[in-house]
């Protein structure tokens, strides 16, 4: 079974902390994304790689950054958690191919106070 | 720029009816389109897949429909359940790694 693994389902950090939010995946898939969502926002795309050591901006990359260092990890950071970036985030991974299909974690819902 | 739209924004029908969410993209040049169902607090779980080349998948009680000229999609539920209440997502794929989403449909079923 495909499988996703974010590492914290809950987090809740204080504002000015760097925070860790960790995605494995044990697809063996090249590509990785970060998304956040809000009601009446829906999915946005924080930053996605299609490779090791590899990144993207997606829509909204200000106050983020991520970091790939193996294939089946990606990571976001959030340098300095403001209240704003309060959200639910999503890690997501596919295969570069035309058949491609999206698979997604379960989710961190971080709180920043 | 591509947008997907999906309508109704929420729907709400007794149990044991079936039901159609609409699924609406404005470029037709994409590679696939996936239906996703999200629950409360949850994350995405994937329902159906339908690659460019196929107009329909079926798993189960769930059918989906693709017409890329139309730019449109259609999930269709047979039989409806309580349990098949939470919020359906579209995605289309705009190359092998821009996935595009709808805002969602939030489907409530009342026994």
């Amino acid at each position: 079974d495909v499988k996703v693994t974010q590492s914290s389902r809950y987090l809740v950090k204080r504002t000015g902390e760097k925070v860790f939010l960790e995605c494995v995946q044990d697809m063996d898939h090249e590509n990785m994304f970060w998304y956040r969502q809000d009601p009446g926002l829906g999915l946005r795309l924080i930053y996605f790689s299609y490779d090791v050591k590899m990144k993207e901006k997606g829509d909204i990359p200000e106050g983020y950054s991520v970091s790939r260092e193996k294939k089946e990890r990606f990571s976001l950071i959030l340098e300095s958690a403001s209240t704003n970036q309060t959200s639910m985030y999503l890690c997501a991974s596919s295969l570069w191919s035309s058949n491609t299909e999206a698979f997604f974690g379960q989710g961190t819902r971080l709180t920043v106070v | 720029k591509q947008e997907v739209t999906q309508i109704p924004a929420a729907l709400s029908v007794p149990e044991g009816e079936n039901l159609v969410l609409n699924c609406s993209f404005t470029d037709s040049a994409i590679y696939n389109l996936q239906w996703f169902r999200q629950d409360p607090g949850k994350g995405l779980t994937s329902l159906l897949l339908i690659q460019s080349s196929q107009r329909e998948q079926t798993s189960g009680r769930l059918n989906a429909s693709l017409d890329k000229s139309s730019g449109r999609s259609t999930l269709y539920i047979a039989a409806s359940q309580p349990g098949d209440s939470a919020t359906y997502l579209c995605a289309v794929f705009q190359g092998a790694q821009k996935l595009v989403f709808g805002q969602g449909t939030r489907l409530t079923i009342n026994p």
